[in-house]
């Protein structure tokens, strides 16, 4: 049973960077593509962008000028960090698995917990 | 982006009620469709895939249709297990988008 993680600090400072980490167990990262997807009061769910197990990344262009994706597949990990937070990107922050083995498909099987993020000083 | 429109955004109904949610697209999405129940306190759980496939484990109570811009999601008889919001998901186009949601509450 693949199961996801996220980890990292519950509370970042305005201007600063947020940095989280997404543990894999019960499956290997290479293969797949990995998302992170957020979720706050005021924008609903937010897909934020995938990496797969290559290292391959696309991200929101909403975002992407403040995001970078990186993947450990030796740790089965991969990450996010977004850098000038401000108080909108307070959320809950979830890493999900897509389901297809061979291409991004859309579909997502598996999903950690979230860790919710707040970004105050 | 591709806009997801959901309605309602909340009901309210009887155990044993049928439910229907709509799920409307600002631009044709073909079959790229999805729908996650997400209970208080848990992340969305993938029901539906493809519009009308139903994820391995999922109550056949639950099912999809549509395609192009409309799209519906059904539970044919309401459960209590059922109270959660639900969320329609397109992969069409990127970025991935979602609907804003409807919670479903027992009446």
């Amino acid at each position: 049973q693949v199961q996801l993680q996220e980890s990292g600090p519950g509370l970042v400072k305005p201007s600063e960077t947020l940095s989280l980490t997404c543990t894999v167990s019960g499956g290997p990262l290479s293969s797949n593509y990995w998302n992170w997807i957020r979720q706050s009061q005021g924008k609903g769910l937010e897909w934020i962008g995938y990496i797969n197990y290559s290292g391959n990344t696309i991200q929101n262009p909403s975002l992407k000028s403040r995001v970078t994706l990186s993947i450990d597949t030796s740790k089965n990990q991969f990450y996010l960090k977004l850098t000038s937070v401000t108080a909108a990107d307070t959320a809950i922050y979830f890493c999900a698995r897509e389901s297809g083995y061979i291409g991004s498909n859309g579909r997502f099987d598996y999903w950690g917990q979230g860790a919710l993020v707040t970004v105050s000083s | 982006d591709i806009h997801l429109t959901q309605s309602p955004s909340s009901l309210s109904a009887s155990i044993g009620d049928r439910v229907t949610i709509a799920c409307q697209a600002s631009q044709g999405i073909s079959q790229h469709l999805n729908w996650y129940q997400q209970k208080a306190g848990k992340a969305p759980n993938l029901l539906i895939y493809d519009v009308s496939n139903l994820e391995a484990g999922v109550p056949s109570r639950f099912s999809g249709s549509g395609s192009g811009t409309d799209f519906t999601f059904t539970i044919s008889s309401l459960q209590p297990e059922d109270v959660a919001t639900y969320y329609c998901q397109q992969y069409d186009n990127l970025p991935l988008t979602f609907g804003g949601g409807t919670k479903v509450e027992i009446k």
